[in-house]
């Protein structure tokens, strides 16, 4: 299969919450990027890290990443009801293909 | 970034017959690609489309099911052929430039 792994598949949790997501994949990479995904709309892009960067923030996103264990996480601080959506993390493998991981569904209840 | 046009938004067609989608990107790009979102899943890269030449598909994706057109630098088709119900999904295009990737709003088919 193309894709990678993300855990879990779905997540509720309340206002305020920090939600975090999880992603491995399979291959050498040259950078990750995690993309939100409202409704079965279009991808916005949240984040990208490079493959010699350990962590990286970008407001209230903080992401990380482990190329020992081809791993990455995507932690949300403070969550809002409007975070709602599915979150997919995406690597290029070293090519300019992007494949995607499997995702995670974020429900935040007001 | 590019701007990307992608038509239809949504189709409802009838199993047997064929719909082409197009996307049309405001610059020129060298690399686009073309992505389907089953129901309920993640994004499954089908082909990369290459300006000139055939396109390079992905293992489980073949030209007959999925001809891809790619005339010049700033547009591309994905033809869904003998569509099944099988087939309802989104169809998402892609450029990548030098910034990174760009997404298409998406083809909503439903097959019936």
């Amino acid at each position: 299969s193309q894709q990678g792994e993300e855990d879990p598949q779905a997540l509720s949790i309340q206002e305020g919450e920090n939600a975090t997501m999880n992603c491995s994949y399979k291959t050498s990479i040259n950078n990750l990027q995690w993309y939100r995904q409202n409704s079965g709309r279009g991808l916005v892009h949240l984040i990208l890290i490079r493959s010699n960067e350990r962590e990286k923030h970008s407001g209230r996103l903080r992401v990380t990443l482990d190329t020992s264990k081809k791993s990455s996480s995507l932690l949300i601080t403070a969550s809002r009801a409007a975070d709602t959506a599915s979150y997919f993390c995406a690597t290029d493998e070293n090519t300019d293909k992007l494949i995607f991981g499997t995702g995670t569904r974020l429900q935040v209840f007001p | 970034s590019a701007v990307i046009s992608q038509k239809p938004s949504r189709d409802i067609c009838q199993r047997g017959t064929s719909l082409t989608i197009q996307c049309q990107v405001d610059s020129q790009v060298t690399m686009m690609f073309w992505y389907r979102q089953q129901p309920g899943q993640s994004l499954t890269l089908i082909a990369t489309a290459n300006q000139g030449s055939e396109a390079t598909y992905e293992s489980g994706f073949v030209i007959d099911k999925f001809p891809i057109s790619r005339p010049n630098l700033t547009f591309s088709t994905l033809t869904v052929s003998n569509m099944s119900p099988e087939d309802s999904s989104i169809y998402l295009c892609s450029v990548l430039q030098h910034y990174g990737y760009t997404f298409g709003s998406g083809t909503r088919l439903t097959v019936v």
